[in-house]
């Protein structure tokens, strides 16, 4: 089944521990991108994937980092969490590199609380 | 830096009725725009979208938009709406040439009563 997965689905953790969400695609997309939902803000793009290795900041990219060593895989790294990190965040992809016009295939989200 | 307003931020209709969402951008150039639907317990999954030719896109479930570009708006509407429409709708603009950000809006969430 085409899709996009995201694991923890859930998780709970403390100010300044490290932590990875990972997203991994198997539609071989190319344009992968990383979400977060507030009340009251809709979502807002954290950072996009264009290809392996290219990578560029959306609107709210301070404190995350990504990669994207392989083409199905863009995990979300948060080095230093802090509570305003408390959030849904959503994984996406696009078939092409180029996000113009194309459809973004969401996952199931991720829901964040950091204590 | 493009940007999207919804007004709506809660709609309540009752079935049957007609629906109007708001949805306006903000940016110089050419645009590419959609909408996003959020079912309670579900995926954001695509609704529509505009990125050429005719102004009146037609979408999934009865949804249809229309791109009016002298306002910079791109409203959704449904003739009659049903219970299972309730979900939160998000309208999102990305330029046609310049960066590759796709920006959304708020949201609106949409409360059908039956």
């Amino acid at each position: 089944e085409a899709q996009v997965t995201q694991n923890p689905r859930y998780l709970i953790t403390v100010t300044g521990k490290k932590l990875t969400v990972t997203c991994s695609q198997n539609m071989n997309h190319e344009y992968m991108s990383w979400y977060r939902q507030d009340p009251g803000l809709g979502l807002r793009q954290i950072y996009y994937s264009m290809n392996v290795e290219v990578t560029d900041k959306g609107d709210v990219p301070e404190g995350y980092k990504v990669s994207r060593k392989e083409k199905r895989n863009f995990p979300l790294i948060l080095e230093s969490p802090s509570p305003n990190q408390t959030s849904l965040y959503f994984c996406a992809s696009s078939p092409s590199g180029s996000i113009g016009g194309e459809t973004q295939y969401f996952g199931p989200g991720t829901r964040l609380l950091v204590l | 830096a493009q940007s999207v307003s919804q007004h709506n931020h809660h709609v309540i209709l009752s079935e049957a009725a007609s629906l109007e969402l708001g949805c306006n951008y903000s940016y110089g150039g050419t645009v590419n725009l959609f909408w996003y639907v959020q079912y309670p317990g579900q995926h954001l999954q695509l609704l529509l979208k505009y990125f050429s030719g005719d102004p009146l896109v037609k979408g999934i479930k009865g949804f249809e938009a229309e791109f009016i570009k002298s306002k910079f708006s791109f409203n959704l509407r449904k003739p009659s709406v049903q219970w299972s429409d309730t979900a939160e709708y998000f309208c999102a603009v990305n330029p046609k040439f310049g960066n590759e950000k796709l920006t959304f809006g708020t949201g609106t969430r949409l409360t059908i009563i039956p």
